[in-house]
């Protein structure tokens, strides 16, 4: 079994549609969780990180953590064409551990 | 700010050559970290500096990669002899040690790796 499962997808949503992806892990020593975003022959892209459970919101992104479910979530808000990436979770024990545990990755394509 | 700076961007060599891949990290950056990710796979940590010391190389593959950190600024990923199974992305990233600056990993453009 991975430790962190993440649907590839891929997923195409038009233009101003919630974007909503999420990861599953095994690990219950995960802290912290970040998503990343990935453009097309560029490195990965920190988006937003939270600690344990609950929610955080920045701008159009909101990121959610179930610890108990062992469940996180990316809500993208007003998709834009420019939003269209690859969008990977990573998660540590240890804050400012960089020794991340990354999802696959869901690649999202906005159509305008 | 440059960035993360890895060269090549890409790489193909055949079975048994040897391949150096170099990272340059943001300036002051003492955490440099090393990640791969081969075909249909997630990323994988291979290995983390800090400054010149290997903090953790647990991720290293096997014994037919090396890296460097010299001096504690650039490194570089030494894969000899290659095999088929390293073809992938390999990641460099940086950051600064904790309380020593804003605590984010910044990551390279990758170098593309194909073992022909």
């Amino acid at each position: 079994q991975k430790e962190v499962e993440q649907d590839p997808g891929p997923l195409s949503v038009p233009e101003g549609a919630i974007v909503s992806l999420n990861c599953t892990y095994s690990n219950s020593a995960f802290q912290y969780f970040m998503w990343y975003r990935q453009y097309s022959r560029k490195g990965p892209e920190l988006l937003m990180y939270t600690y344990s459970s609950g929610n955080k919101e920045d701008g159009r992104f909101t990121a959610q953590v179930d610890k108990s479910s062992k469940y996180i979530s990316l809500f993208i808000r007003d998709s834009q064409p420019s939003d269209s990436a690859t969008y990977l979770c990573a998660m540590s024990p240890i804050l400012n551990d960089y020794k991340l545990s990354f999802g696959a990755g869901t690649t999202v394509t906005v159509r305008a | 700010e440059a960035g993360v700076t890895q060269f090549p961007s890409h790489s193909v060599i055949e079975k048994g050559q040897t391949v150096t891949l170099r990272c340059d990290p943001i300036s002051g950056h003492d955490n440099l970290y090393w990640y791969r990710r081969v075909m249909g796979k997630e990323i994988k940590f291979l290995l983390h500096f800090v400054k010149e010391s290997k903090q953790d190389e647990s991720g290293m593959p096997n014994n037919r990669f090396l890296a460097e950190r010299t001096g504690g600024t650039y490194s570089t990923l030494k894969v000899q002899p290659a095999e088929l199974e390293d073809s992938g992305v390999y990641f460099c990233a940086s950051s600064h040690y904790p309380g020593q600056g804003e605590e984010k990993l910044f990551f390279g453009s990758g170098t593309q790796l194909s073992v022909l």
